[in-house]
């Protein structure tokens, strides 16, 4: 398997520009996770996807943010306009099976992203 | 939400000695994974636990579940350079119509001296 894959690995933008990243969960697998990891902060769930439905977006800091997953080989998280307190590595991850199946979440290696 | 505390949050010891890691909810666990990170890397997955009581081991890695105390632990026997890196417990929460939501706690830094 490929794994989780996530683009682009590197970016640096200038604050407010807009940001896009994206996701390719592994195949076959039907749950994504967007997370978030600073410092600060900790690693932080920003949204989920069940069957490339939102189910719970809680974690999503404000309006900024946004994400979706048309497919259930494709997911993006955007940010518009970007501040620098959004620099961070951002994870998406995934799994088979939705709910608590105890199926294994896999993690991609992150999209680093420094706002300027 | 979930909040979960992973104790000591930093830890520093030499080669050869042996380490425990907690991780305690204040909910009710419904799943618990131990993940490893190194720095500029994913995550990469150590251990699942579900039931009370459980146990599981990988190398030189036991984790074990306690239901009734809503709590983990990871130990490492016999630590070496390359089990450094941060540790985070992560765990599966049910909340109304939201289920399958994995959170984690703030990751526990391991150094390993040679």
């Amino acid at each position: 398997d490929a794994g989780v894959i996530q683009s682009p690995r590197h970016e640096v933008t200038e604050m407010g520009q807009e940001v896009t990243l994206r996701c390719k969960p592994i195949s076959g697998h039907n749950s994504l996770f967007w997370y978030r990891q600073t410092m600060m902060r900790g690693l932080e769930l920003l949204i989920y996807f069940n069957n490339n439905v939102p189910i719970d977006d809680s974690g999503m800091p404000e309006d900024r943010f946004s994400a979706k997953m048309p497919n259930a080989s494709f997911s993006t998280l955007k940010i518009q306009p970007s501040e620098p307190r959004d620099s961070a590595v951002y994870f998406c991850a995934s799994r088979s099976g939705t709910g608590i199946s105890g199926n294994t979440i896999y993690f991609g290696e992150g999209s680093w992203l420094t706002v300027v | 939400s979930q909040e979960l505390e992973q104790s000591p949050q930093s830890l520093i010891v030499q080669e050869g000695k042996n380490l425990t890691i907690n991780c305690t909810s204040s909910k009710t666990l419904y799943g618990l994974y131990w993940y490893k990170q190194k720095y500029g890397e994913g995550l990469i997955f150590l251990m699942m636990l579900q039931k009370g009581g459980e146990e599981k081991s990988h190398e030189k890695i036991t984790a074990k579940l306690d239901e009734k105390k809503q709590q983990s632990s990871l130990h490492i026997t016999a630590s070496q350079p390359s089990h450094a890196g941060i540790y985070l417990c992560g765990a599966e929460t049910v909340s109304g119509t939201s289920y399958g939501k994995l959170t984690f706690g703030q990751g526990t830094i391991l150094t390993v001296h040679p």
